[in-house]
């Protein structure tokens, strides 16, 4: 079953430009992580906020964790053309085993 | 740098074929997944295995079955390839807990 759901599936922005991405879960977690992945290519870490964590910092990315409303999410600041990719927030369930659900991703294209 | 690989980028097979999809990686890792990545519908786990020769079902393990004879090896096998098979694989390995996944690049299967 899906755990994440990103919003908005598409996005699409000038190059400069921020991007947020927003991803909504349904059940306790211990962790939530942020991937990307290049066209065709298989997904890369980003970056991981666990639920004790409201906001982290890497780079030009801020993640933020709304626990309470059972959210999150990814701020790319300053974008660039090399930022056009999917990104896909991924859960770990409080009491589960091992295993990450992810969501159906946001599609970012940055025009140069 | 975690390397997992994946034997093939691309790979076509009949309907009814048995198709061995494999996976290595070279950083020790206890665990190792399987998903398969449709549009819309994001990442799906079909097995995972947190040990040699332990396995675990994920969320479609029908019509799938795996094999991890050595830890850095995971293979994934459809007994009788089916159209409905048609997707996008992608392996992915943890060194335990709920922690950053490492992705090979993926195999694109295509079931005539």
């Amino acid at each position: 079953s899906q755990q994440g759901e990103e919003d908005p599936q598409a996005l699409s922005i000038q190059e400069g430009e921020n991007a947020t991405m927003n991803c909504s879960y349904k059940t306790s977690i211990n962790n939530l992580q942020w991937y990307r992945q290049n066209s065709g290519r298989g997904l890369v870490h980003l970056i991981l906020i666990r639920s004790n964590e409201r906001e982290k910092h890497s780079g030009r990315l801020r993640v933020t964790l709304d626990t309470s409303k059972k959210s999150s999410s990814l701020l790319i600041t300053a974008s660039r053309a090399a930022d056009t990719a999917s990104y896909f927030c991924a859960t770990d369930e409080s009491g589960g085993y091992q295993k990450v659900t992810f969501g159906t991703g946001t599609k970012l294209q940055v025009i140069p | 740098d975690v390397k997992v690989t994946q034997s093939s980028r691309y790979l076509v097979k009949r309907t009814g074929e048995k198709v061995f999809l494999e996976c290595v990686q070279d950083m020790d890792h206890e665990n190792m997944f399987w998903y398969r990545q449709d549009p819309g519908l994001g990442l799906r786990l079909i097995y995972f295995s947190y040990d040699v020769k332990m396995k675990e079902k994920g969320d479609i393990p029908e019509g799938y079955s795996v094999s991890r004879e050595k830890k850095e090896r995971f293979s994934l096998i459809l007994e009788s390839a089916s159209t409905n098979q048609t997707s996008m694989y992608l392996c992915a390995s943890t060194p335990g807990g709920y922690e950053t996944q490492y992705f090979g690049p993926g195999t694109r299967l295509l079931v005539l």
